[in-house]
């Protein structure tokens, strides 16, 4: 069965400085890899994917997330952390195409001035 | 476009009660997945829709259930309601050939009393 590891619970960060959100998965064959975002009382928002190809992705607000399959992991980082990125990080893996993904425990990113 | 939209956002219900949430997918999207999450078990899948047929089902009980239409609007039921499901009932849609890529509705919060 497919699964995914968030280590960390809680994180706090500086603002300015830079993050990695760490996430490992357990799959049989190479999966779809995904970074949600939840703001309190929110829905989850994508930061981005990962299907095949580059294993060094993009995201949306200044995230990136690097796929390395000999580490089944898949971080998510960003160089210079925002007050506004505080919120919780779920990283999803998918059994690919049925449309169910599996989601980690999320990790909370808490910002300090 | 207009997002994924749940209705209603709160509600408030009893033990033994039932209930019924909704949700409209982005314009296009022709399935639908619904999630748990609560604090203890986090995000867990309950299932998935596409063209009015369930095609895929998580480990909830039989109270648990759900339909979509023909406009790919689905809805979700659940009868004689317990304090355990109190949580964020998510939905989710993707567009065709989305390759799993779901995107969410703002979710609706559930108390059970």
């Amino acid at each position: 069965a497919q699964s995914v590891t968030q280590p960390d619970i809680h994180i706090t960060v500086s603002e300015g400085a830079s993050l990695e959100l760490r996430c490992n998965y357990s799959y049989g064959a190479t999966p779809y890899l995904f970074w949600y975002v939840q703001s309190p009382g929110q829905g989850l928002q994508l930061l981005l994917k990962y299907f095949s190809g580059d294993t060094l992705v993009q995201g949306i607000k200044g995230f990136e997330a690097e796929f390395k399959r000999s580490q089944s992991s898949f971080n998510l980082r960003k160089p210079s952390v925002h007050w506004s990125d505080a919120a919780e990080y779920f990283c999803a893996v998918s059994n690919t195409g049925f449309q169910k993904l599996v989601f980690g425990t999320g990790t909370r990113l808490l910002v300090s001035p | 476009k207009a997002g994924v939209t749940q209705t209603p956002r709160y509600l408030i219900k009893t033990r033994g009660q039932q209930v019924t949430l909704s949700c409209s997918p982005i314009s296009g999207h022709r399935s639908v997945s619904w999630y748990q999450q609560t604090p203890g078990q986090g995000l867990q899948f309950l299932f998935e829709y596409f063209s009015e047929t369930q095609r895929n089902k998580g480990n909830f009980p039989g109270r648990f259930s759900g339909r979509q239409f023909s406009n790919s609007r689905s809805e979700m039921n659940v009868s004689t309601l317990e304090l355990g499901d109190s949580a964020l009932y998510l939905c989710a849609s993707s567009p065709p050939s989305g390759r799993d890529t779901q995107y969410f509705g703002p979710g609706t919060r559930l108390t059970v009393l």
